[in-house]
């Protein structure tokens, strides 16, 4: 099964809008960390935004805010008054144990266009 | 954030030649370096994991004997090609973390990348 799932391969969003991403995880630890990063057309990968299993509200950063719902196993990325700038590639990762070497695990990730 | 660099960031070679990728942590010790790889339009995908001074840790189905990782020293590891071939054309980023135990808060920074194609 997969550990991320991203079920939105594309995005449409009009600019000075808000967004919602999507992201699913599975995981059995009761201790993690999920991460969303951007990734524009130049390749680098761009760190957004932290959540933790044990953070008790949800994660801001700016205009990212992070709606984690725990018992869904969801931690969708809130992208608020969208700018041309934030079209890209949006990635949900995951950090748990279960690999041993806590390595990040990614989803397939977003596309995500602002339209002018 | 964290300064990383790779060089080259871009490089076309022939079929059967050797790449080194090299990946430097600029502003802290990287105790452990994940070399990830990114196929067109797809997520990144790890191919190995490494401690410095140690041996790499490669992942299910990433040939050790083709894909040399070496991390020596704690500001420097590179990734060498070897025989490369056109299915090797791919996005190599590396991810160097500092601290001796990654843990699950640790925020995990990227080089910018080094798009490889193969002829």
């Amino acid at each position: 099964a997969q550990k991320i799932t991203q079920t939105q391969p594309g995005m449409f969003v009009q600019e000075k809008e808000a967004v919602t991403l999507d992201c699913t995880y599975d995981t059995s630890d009761q201790s993690y960390g999920l991460f969303w990063y951007k990734q524009p057309s130049s390749g680098e990968m761009i760190f957004l935004i932290y959540q933790g299993s044990y953070d008790e509200q949800n994660a801001t950063e700016g205009r990212y805010s992070l709606n984690f719902q725990k018992a869904r196993k969801s931690a969708n990325l809130v992208i608020s008054a969208s700018q041309l700038g934030d079209s890209a590639m949006y990635f949900c990762a995951m950090r748990d144990s279960g690999a041993g070497s806590y390595q990040l695990t990614f989803g397939k990730g977003t596309k995500l266009s602002v339209i002018p | 954030g964290a300064v990383v660099s790779q060089h080259p960031s871009w490089v076309i070679c022939k079929s059967g030649t050797s790449v080194k990728i090299e990946c430097r942590s600029l502003d802290f010790q990287a105790t452990t370096m994940f070399w990830y790889r990114q196929f067109p339009k797809q997520s990144l995908m790890l191919m190995a994991t490494s401690n410095e001074g140690s041996k790499a840790t490669y992942e299910q189905g990433v040939e050790k004997d083709k894909f040399l990782i070496n991390h020596a020293s704690l500001t420097l590891s590179t990734l060498t090609v070897t025989s490369a071939h056109p299915e090797d054309s791919s996005f190599y980023i590396c991810s160097p973390t500092s601290g001796g135990v990654v843990k699950e808060a640790d925020t995990q920074y990227f080089g910018p990348g080094t798009r490889l194609t193969v002829l």
